[in-house]
């Protein structure tokens, strides 16, 4: 089975600070999707951004980055510049993508505050 | 604004009650599901419809009923619940099996 490690429970960062959140995993599939989730008070799970395994690029949008180790089975979320809206529960998630087994898999959540 | 509307946004029901959650999604996606998610804890997948069948059952308890009447709606029947029951239910579709998961904005149930 997959798992997902979210070593980080809370962080805090000042307002405009970077920040990086981690996130391991354990899978023995060669084929899958990552995934950053985050979730507002208003209880929506957004996705902030994804990345295909086989892909080596790291993913980025606007603010926020992966950096995607493969083979350390690492991807760690950076935000930089961060602002008040990025206070929120971050989910970490993987997905195979084997026919039949396409299951999405959350880590335990790191709960981000941004500090004014 | 989400593309997943969930209805009721929150419900209060009594221990033999029963109600219905419902789940809505007009992108054309053919695969949906149904989370459940505890206060500070991920999203646990309970059903998962492909194509208007039920293709993944997480081991659910029979008073949680799921139903796919058309490729467009979801419901969760719901029935003789558990306080322990209480906990907020996502909604997701995605394109098919395996694709970007959408998600709605939770249905906040309470089982008094």
């Amino acid at each position: 089975a997959q798992t997902v490690t979210q070593s980080q429970p809370e962080m805090s960062v000042q307002e405009a600070e970077t920040v990086t959140l981690s996130c391991t995993y354990d899978t023995s599939e060669n084929n899958y999707y990552l995934f950053w989730y985050k979730q507002p008070p208003s209880r929506q799970m957004i996705l902030v951004i994804r990345q295909e395994a086989y892909k080596q690029q790291n993913a980025t949008e606007n603010r926020f980055s992966v950096n995607f180790q493969k083979a350390a089975k690492s991807f760690s979320l950076k935000i930089s510049d961060s602002q008040l809206g990025d206070t929120a529960m971050y989910f970490c998630a993987f997905m195979r993508t084997n026919f039949g087994n396409e299951k999405l898999t959350f880590g335990t959540g790191t709960r981000l505050t941004i500090i004014p | 604004d989400t593309e997943v509307t969930q209805t009721p946004k929150h419900l209060v029901m009594g221990m033999t009650n029963k109600k219905s959650l419902k789940c809505e999604q007009h992108m054309g996606h053919r695969a949906m599901y149904w989370y459940k998610q505890k206060a500070k804890k991920p999203p646990e997948l309970m059903f998962v419809y492909s194509y208007e069948k039920l293709s993944i059952n997480e081991s659910v308890p029979s008073r949680f009923s799921p139903e796919c009447p058309n490729s467009s709606l979801l419901n969760l029947h719901l029935h003789a619940l558990q306080p322990e029951d209480s906990a907020l239910y996502l909604c997701a579709s995605s394109q098919r099996l395996g694709t970007l998961l959408h998600f709605g904005n939770g249905t906040r149930l309470t089982v008094t």
